[in-house]
């Protein structure tokens, strides 16, 4: 079955940029999706389409993808952003399948 | 406001079914999918599958076939999931969430969750 694969942690200091990253075969074909899950609650969108923000998302949110890869980038990351991160997509397949990455733990202090 | 209220928890045994409810409210309830993705205690996100709200076309995980039944009811706008023959990995917090159209991953709203627990 398809895979995305996540680093399990990102650690970055407030003020610095985090970057998580998400693998995937199909990704050159299928766009990435973010979601943000903080301890207790329901996740949110926060990147969709590989790197459009929904309204009420804070502009240091931003998504890219290239080949394989695509990459949820936080710029100037603040102490509220401390979450653990979803990517999000489907394979390649006909029967088109969702798939959650493994999840990253974003540890911002 | 656009929300999704879910039911509350359930305890269910092993082999017995459980039906998780998601009312909507605040927008047009047909003009959107319903999705549902589950999180066992301490694990990620899990994709279950979708269903459209405008004429009950469904997607379901290939894992889940056989087991999920996910239909809608436009007439009080709640969306259900039913899972069958449960098993104790099927503990988890059950979410439902909001699919706009032409964007089948983009899960704007986000119910509450519901946690089901499968215990003998």
């Amino acid at each position: 079955s398809y895979e995305l694969t996540q680093p399990p942690s990102v650690s970055v200091s407030p003020g610095q940029t985090a970057r998580i990253t998400c693998s995937g075969d199909a990704l050159p074909k299928k766009y990435a999706y973010w979601y943000q899950q903080k301890s207790g609650q329901a996740p949110v969108l926060v990147i969709y389409e590989d790197s459009k923000r929904p309204s009420g998302i804070p502009e240091r949110f931003s998504g890219s993808s290239s080949g394989t890869m695509a990459t949820l980038t936080i710029s100037g990351a603040q102490v509220e952003d401390e979450a653990d991160y979803y990517c999000y997509s489907t394979d390649s397949s006909g029967n088109r399948q969702g798939v959650f990455g493994g999840g990253t733990k974003l540890t911002v202090l | 406001q656009v929300q999704l209220v879910q039911s509350g928890a359930e305890v269910k045994k092993p082999g017995a079914s459980v039906k998780v409810s998601c009312k909507a409210s605040g927008y047009t309830f047909t003009s959107y999918g319903i999705s549902w993705v589950r999180q066992a205690p301490g694990q990620g996100l899990e994709w279950m599958g979708w269903i459209s709200a405008y004429n009950g076309n469904t997607n379901y995980a290939q894992k889940l076939q056989g087991r999920v039944t996910m239909t809608t009811d436009t007439s009080t706008s709640t969306a259900y999931m039913e899972l069958r023959s449960l098993r104790s990995d099927d503990t988890a917090v059950y979410y439902c969430a909001r699919v706009p159209p032409l964007m089948l991953d983009a899960f704007d709203i986000w119910g509450q969750g519901t946690m089901v627990t499968v215990s003998s």
